[in-house]
């Protein structure tokens, strides 16, 4: 069977610091991989979405970035973090596009200070 | 582009009463529908998806979601709710596009179940 890991569970960071989040999925290979952020009364918003080793498509304008050095894993970055950074983390996988569900994390609590 | 719409952001409700989640949706091409729910502190959890064919989709946990094309609806249903049922529900959407599996999520909507 599939899982899917993200690590840390959470994570308190100072204004101006980098990040690291990091996703893996185990148990198949070639997965869709995406990041959201979730924001209090706000849903979940897509960063980023990735179709294979190395493709990376970004949805939202920002200070963050992805990468996806392996086929199962996939990194969310940041250089220097901003308040606005503070959210819940989700990474998740599909098999493929359309219709194929969409398999999350467990997520990364964030708080930007 | 396609948009959800979730309007209730809270839904209280007594235990073994029914209860009805309101989904809204827009786009221009034809869509799937997804409704999946979020327990406190945890990722998403796929509860049904409407892809084609019957109107009337069944998921876990008992719920059920009827999808109406000409009100561009996608309502989630339970005929009686449980204590464990209180988790926050989210309605997505998915378009045909060229690459990936684009959800664009609602708001979500609290369902608290009182006793």
């Amino acid at each position: 069977s599939q899982t899917i890991h993200q690590w840390p569970a959470t994570l308190v960071q100072p204004v101006g610091s980098p990040l690291s989040l990091e996703c893996t999925v185990e148990g198949t290979s070639n997965p869709n991989l995406y990041w959201y952020r979730q924001a209090a009364g706000r849903g979940l918003q897509l960063l980023f979405y990735s179709v294979g080793i190395g493709q990376i498509s970004s949805e939202v304008p920002q200070n963050l970035s992805a990468s996806r050095p392996q086929d199962r894993q996939f990194i969310l970055s940041s250089k220097k973090l901003l308040l606005s950074d503070s959210g819940f983390y989700l990474c998740a996988w599909s098999y493929g596009g359309g219709a194929d569900t969409q398999y999350f994390g467990p997520g990364t609590r964030l708080t930007v200070l | 582009a396609q948009s959800v719409t979730q309007l209730d952001s809270q839904v209280p409700v007594f235990e073994e009463a029914p209860v009805e989640l309101r989904c809204n949706y827009s786009s221009s091409v034809s869509v799937y529908l997804f409704w999946y729910v979020q327990y406190p502190n945890q990722g998403l959890q796929l509860l049904l998806k409407y892809l084609s064919g019957s109107t009337l989709v069944k998921g876990i946990n008992g719920f059920e979601a009827e999808f109406n094309k000409s009100q561009t609806s996608f309502h989630l249903r339970k005929p009686s709710v449980h204590i464990s049922d209180t988790a926050e529900y989210f309605c997505a959407v998915s378009g045909l596009t060229g690459g990936g599996n684009k959800l664009t999520f609602g708001t979500g909507t609290q369902l608290k179940v009182e006793l």
